[in-house]
Parts: C-alpha cells; sequence; structure tokens
C-alpha cells in the first residue's frame, strides 16, 4: 500500500524558514516523480513543485519560484521542501503527491496523497 | 498560463440522480486533463486522467469526456458517498499545472 506522510508543518513568522519533509512507502520511490500541492484554508488547490524520479529535473510554480527548494534522498526514500522568506500568503495544508506514471514518463499527474502537514505564516 | 474554470460552482442533486460538471480551459489542452475528488478533512483522490480514463479503483459510475478547452465529468447516478468537492487539473502547460477552482455537490 503506498502511503506518503508530511511532517514539519509549524507556525512560522513573515520571513521565516522551514523544511518540509515526506516520507514515502509501499513503491519504488526512485522510480517516479514526486510533487508539493498546497490548500489554503477554506480554498482550492495549486500546484507548487515537482522533482524527477532522479532529481534532475525541478519545476516550480511562479509564486514560490526563488524562495522554495525541491529536494529528494531516494536512499532514504524521502522528499524534502526548504521553504524561505515566508509570506502570509504561504499558509496552507501542504501535500506530497506522487507521479501517476514512472520513469521518465511522469504524465503530471498525482494518484496518491498524503494526508497534508499545516504551514502557517503568522506574526 | 492555463486558467481552468469549473461552473456550476455548486451543484444541489439527490442520490440517484446524474451529475454534470465543466471544466473550460482557457487555451486547449489537448486531453491533458484530471480530475479529483476531495472530501472534507481528506486529501484529493484521483478519478480520471487524460480527460477520459478512470484511475485505479473508480467506479464505473464515473466517467470523463472532452478535449481542447471542454471538458466534462458525470456521475451517471450520484451514490451517498460522492458528495465532495471535484477538481480539475491540466497538465499541458507544463511546469505550470494547475488547477481548477472547484464545484461542490451537495445534497439537495
Amino acid at each position: 500500500e503506498v502511503q506518503l506522510v508530511e511532517s514539519g508543518g509549524v507556525v512560522v513568522q513573515p520571513g521565516g524558514s522551514l523544511r518540509l519533509s515526506c516520507a514515502a512507502s509501499g513503491f519504488t520511490f526512485d522510480d517516479y516523480t514526486m510533487h508539493w500541492v498546497r490548500q489554503a484554508p477554506g480554498k482550492g488547490l495549486e500546484w507548487v513543485s515537482l522533482i524527477s524520479w532522479d532529481g534532475v529535473s525541478i519545476l516550480y510554480a511562479d509564486s514560490v519560484k526563488g524562495r522554495f527548494t525541491i529536494s529528494r534522498d531516494n536512499s532514504k526514500n524521502s522528499l524534502f521542501l526548504q521553504m524561505n522568506s515566508l509570506r502570509t500568503e504561504d499558509t496552507a495544508l501542504y501535500y506530497c503527491a506522487k507521479d501517476r506514471r514512472a520513469g521518465g514518463k511522469a504524465d503530471f499527474y498525482f494518484d496518491h496523497w498524503g494526508q497534508g502537514t499545516l504551514v502557517t505564516v503568522s506574526s | 498560463e492555463i486558467v481552468l474554470t469549473q461552473s456550476p460552482a455548486t451543484l444541489s442533486l439527490s442520490p440517484g440522480e446524474r451529475a454534470t460538471l465543466s471544466c473550460r480551459a482557457s487555451h486547449s489542452i489537448s486531453s491533458y486533463l484530471a480530475w479529483y475528488q476531495q472530501k472534507p478533512g481528506q486529501a484529493p483522490r484521483l478519478l480520471i486522467y487524460d480527460a477520459s480514463n478512470r484511475a485505479t479503483g473508480i467506479p464505473a459510475r464515473f466517467s470523463g469526456s472532452g478535449s481542447g478547452t471542454d471538458f466534462t465529468l458525470t456521475i451517471s447516478s450520484l451514490e451517498p458517498e460522492d458528495f465532495a468537492v471535484y477538481y480539475c487539473q491540466q497538465s499541458s502547460n507544463w511546469p505550470q499545472l494547475t488547477f481548477g477552482g472547484g464545484t461542490k455537490v451537495e445534497i439537495k
């Protein structure tokens, strides 16, 4: 059974930094592109970033480019999101999500999701 | 950026009725569209990908259609567990993957 468990969400002041983690199990982690998707309280879904199975291809939403850094450790089946220069509008539940298709043929659909970790940016 | 507009914002129906949800793209996205279901307090669940392919384990009452700019999710006969929020998502214009604003299907 695929499991994705996020952690690291806390309350942080504007301008602060935070590192989110996602522990993956139940599938061959290093075969898949992984994503972060966020959802502000009571709002819709927003894709944040992706990283290819080998860590070579990395993409970001314009809203976080230059502030967030995605990474992965395939030896530990883990995905990370380093968040710097946080803004109040970054307040959201952050989901780790697995791409539907393996290898270099990612199709950028999300077939498994974690339960999310809440990041609150507030003074 | 490709903008996805979902309509209606809320759909009020009774169990057993047919639900028709719309997603319109600001530019053509071929068939690179997915549908997700989200229930309160839960993560989204992939229902449909590439506009019309059901994801693993999704019941046959869910179907997707469309291409280009106009897409439809149809639930042929609503079950009690289908009342939720539904989102569409495009994967055509990466790196900017975008979602629609959602349609809430509520019990009438």
